[in-house]
């Protein structure tokens, strides 16, 4: 495994506060994305960006935000407005070629 | 719009047994369609893409487009296979939309 970093590992968050999640990877992929992962519902994607300065939304971005200002880094802001944010993030890149590559995730939990 | 649907959040089958994880999907365009796996404690990886019609780890997965299935199977489970598994299917901008997930006990 590496490649992809995650960190933290677990975060703990507070209702009303900002957190970021930092997602950096070494293997030169153009395309990054989020996902959020709970139990039953599978993978539902956040955000993605496909090349530097550039990010789309996904199926559910609201209350989410993301930058991409480095093709190595693609921080995710979850933000007071999402109203159910404790759940498994994972950050994924891919290269073009074959499929998509994930990282070991973040567990985000709000007290 | 597109959807992966796997009806069986879980599934158990005695080792040795062989086991089919279903997989429906509903797009309009050329389908792309992947298996991924998530074992305990692991990141997910994929497991095996249509494309390559390849075996891996016993597992093999044929696309039907007339049933719309991509149905996972493995004559013989083991205690190994026993994972969490995605169906995904890559739509327009390379982006991936998964299933909800089955996860497979395998019995000894």
């Amino acid at each position: 495994d590496g490649g992809i970093t995650q960190s933290p590992k677990y975060l703990f968050r507070k209702e009303g506060q900002n957190v970021t999640l930092s997602c950096e990877q070494n293997l030169n992929h153009d395309a990054m994305y989020w996902y959020r992962q709970d139990p039953g519902q599978g993978l539902r994607l956040i955000y993605y960006s496909q090349i530097v300065n550039d990010f789309q939304k996904g199926d559910i971005a609201e209350g989410y935000s993301v930058s991409r200002e480095k093709k190595e880094s693609f921080p995710l802001t979850v933000t007071s407005a999402q109203k159910n944010p404790t759940a498994f993030y994972l950050c994924a890149t891919y290269s073009g070629r074959d499929t998509q590559y994930f990282g070991p995730g973040t567990r985000l939990t709000v007290l | 719009a597109q959807r992966v649907t796997q009806p069986e959040k879980l599934l158990s089958v005695f080792k040795g047994a062989p086991v089919e994880l279903k997989c429906n999907y509903s797009y309009s365009g050329s389908p792309e369609l992947f298996w991924y796996v998530q074992y305990s404690r692991q990141r997910l990886q994929l497991l095996l893409r249509h494309i390559s019609r390849e075996s891996i780890k016993g597992f093999t997965a044929d696309l039907n487009k007339g049933e719309t299935s991509f149905h996972l199977k493995k004559p013989f489970a083991q205690e190994e296979d026993s994972a969490m598994y995605y169906c995904a299917l890559q739509t327009g901008a390379n982006n991936l939309f998964f299933g909800t997930g089955t996860r497979l006990t395998v019995i000894p």
